[in-house]
């Protein structure tokens, strides 16, 4: 069965503390891990996609990273405005493209 | 500039009742998806919808859940007979093309069932 995991459940951080948020997935086949950006009673804001293994994407102080098992999404220095809850799903090569979403991180940045 | 947008933004609703939730996408897709999100929980695939017909769909869309999109450009999905359970938020995502796989997510509708 296609699943997503993501660790912490929690994570709160002081103003410039860089941490990273961890993604562990297992599918039949991955077509893509895509990362998610989503604040209390909006939805979902698309921040990256990845495909293969290796695979870097950036943007701001955000980076994101792809192995053959999980994902990681790094936050250096973070800010205030960079509360939110962070959201990876991946998608299957089978079937519509339809997202297996985890629980998410909630990311709180102290000031 | 968002992608989608949804209407309505709340919806208060009887047990028992039947509602409508709108998905209005800017310009024109091809492909559509409803997820749902129970208030502390992850957000979950309900059906995906190509070519005017259901494509695939979840455990959870079951027979008392319908989507169609009646005039060519509105999206919509119906829950005949809500139930408690149904409370939640339903979010509508577009895919532009077969080129792209990214979903772009409406703002939601938070639905309440008394």
């Amino acid at each position: 069965e296609d699943q997503v995991t993501q660790s912490p459940e929690a994570l709160r951080l002081q103003e410039g503390e860089s941490s990273s948020l961890n993604c562990s997935y297992t599918v039949s086949g991955l077509r893509g891990l895509f990362w998610y950006r989503q604040d209390p009673g909006k939805g979902p804001e698309f921040l990256f996609t990845l495909y293969s293994a290796g695979e870097e994407k950036e943007k701001e102080r955000l980076k994101a990273t792809l192995t053959k098992k999980e994902s990681f999404l790094h936050i250096t220095a973070p800010k205030p405005e960079d509360s939110a809850t962070y959201l990876c799903a991946v998608q299957a090569t089978s079937g519509t493209y339809k997202y297996i979403f985890g629980t998410g991180t909630r990311l709180k940045v102290l000031a | 500039e968002p992608e989608v947008t949804q209407t309505p933004s709340h919806q208060v609703t009887q047990m028992g009742q039947e509602v409508i939730l709108r998905c209005v996408p800017i310009s024109n897709h091809l492909y559509f998806y409803w997820y749902r999100q129970i208030l502390g929980q992850k957000v979950e695939f309900l059906v995906s919808f190509y070519n005017n017909e259901i494509s695939e769909k979840s455990e959870i869309f079951d027979d008392q859940f319908s989507v169609e999109r009646p005039d060519g450009s509105n999206f919509t999905l119906k829950i005949r007979s809500t139930k408690l359970e149904d409370s939640a938020m339903y979010f509508c995502a577009i895919r532009r093309a077969s080129l792209t796989d990214t979903q772009y997510f409406g703002p939601g509708t938070r639905l309440t069932v008394l």
